[in-house]
C-alpha cells in the first residue's frame, strides 16, 4: 500500500554517523527508484534515482543501492547532519498497460541528534 | 530555473464547497501530477496530465478533477469537500517524456475543510 501512518518509522543516529534508511518494494515490474526527503511543511525534494539496471548508484554524502532479488531499496547517508532530519520517501515507477504510475513507500523519519 | 509553484498555499473551506488548486510547472515540464497527502493514507496519486490530457488516474471519486492548459500550468478541482478531503495536496512536474523522468514537487496545498 501507499500509506503513511501518523506513526512512522523512525530512525535516530548521531550527528556525524552514517545513516541506512530502507524500503521494500512491492512490483517485480518496477523500473525506476527515486529517494525524497520531505520536510516539515515542505514538498518532497528529490534526492536521487536509480535505473533497474544498475543496482548502486552515488551522489553527494548519498549512495542508493538495489536489490532486485528481494526487491529492496536502500538509501546511504554519509555524515549525517541536523539538516538531515526529514522524512524519506523511496518510490517505484511502475508502468500499467503502456502508463507509469509511482507509488510511494510508507516513509522513514530520520532524526538526527548532536 | 524557478521550481514548480502552487497556489494557494494555505486555504480553508467549509463542507460541501469547491475548491480550485493552481500548479505551475517548471518550465519545459509537460507532464504534471497532482498527489495528495493525508497522516492517514500517505502520498495517493491522484491524477497525471501531460500536453494538455489526462494521462493517468489514481483512485479517487469523480469530485476530483483537474485540468492543464497549453502553457502546461495545471488546476485541479474538488467539488462538494468533505472533512476527509483535509489534506496538503502536492503538484509534481516532469520533463519532457512524462512519468519516467523524475518528478520535482511543489511546496503543495494545505486544505483544511470544516
Amino acid at each position: 500500500g501507499e500509506s503513511v501512518g501518523l506513526h512512522l518509522p523512525t530512525l535516530s543516529v548521531q550527528e556525524g554517523d552514517n545513516s541506512i534508511i530502507n524500503c521494500a518494494y512491492s512490483n517485480s515490474a518496477s523500473d525506476y527508484f527515486i529517494w525524497y526527503k520531505q520536510e516539515s511543511g515542505k514538498g518532497p525534494q528529490f534526492i536521487i534515482d536509480i535505473r533497474s539496471n544498475m543496482d548502486k548508484r552515488q551522489g553527494q554524502r548519498v549512495t542508493v543501492l538495489l536489490n532486485k532479488t528481494v526487491k529492496h531499496l536502500s538509501l546511504q547517508i554519509a555524515a549525517t547532519q541536523p539538516g538531515d532530519s526529514a522524512v524519506y520517501f523511496c518510490a517505484e515507477n511502475l508502468k500499467l498497460g503502456g502508463y507509469n504510475k509511482l507509488i510511494f513507500g510508507a516513509g522513514t523519519r530520520l532524526a538526527v541528534h548532536p | 530555473k524557478a521550481g514548480v509553484t502552487q497556489t494557494p498555499r494555505y486555504l480553508i473551506k467549509t463542507r460541501g464547497q469547491q475548491v480550485t488548486l493552481s500548479c505551475s510547472p517548471i518550465s519545459g515540464h509537460r507532464s504534471v501530477s497532482w498527489y495528495q497527502q493525508t497522516p492517514g493514507q500517505g502520498l495517493q496519486f491522484l491524477f497525471e496530465y501531460f500536453s494538455e490530457t489526462q494521462r493517468n488516474k489514481g483512485n479517487f471519486p469523480g469530485r476530483f478533477s483537474g485540468r492543464q492548459f497549453s502553457n502546461s500550468r495545471s488546476e485541479m478541482n474538488v467539488s462538494t469537500l468533505e472533512l476527509g478531503d483535509s489534506a496538503l495536496y502536492l503538484c509534481a512536474s516532469s520533463g519532457p517524456s512524462g512519468l519516467t523522468d523524475t518528478q520535482y514537487f511543489g511546496p503543495g496545498t494545505r486544505l483544511t475543510v470544516l
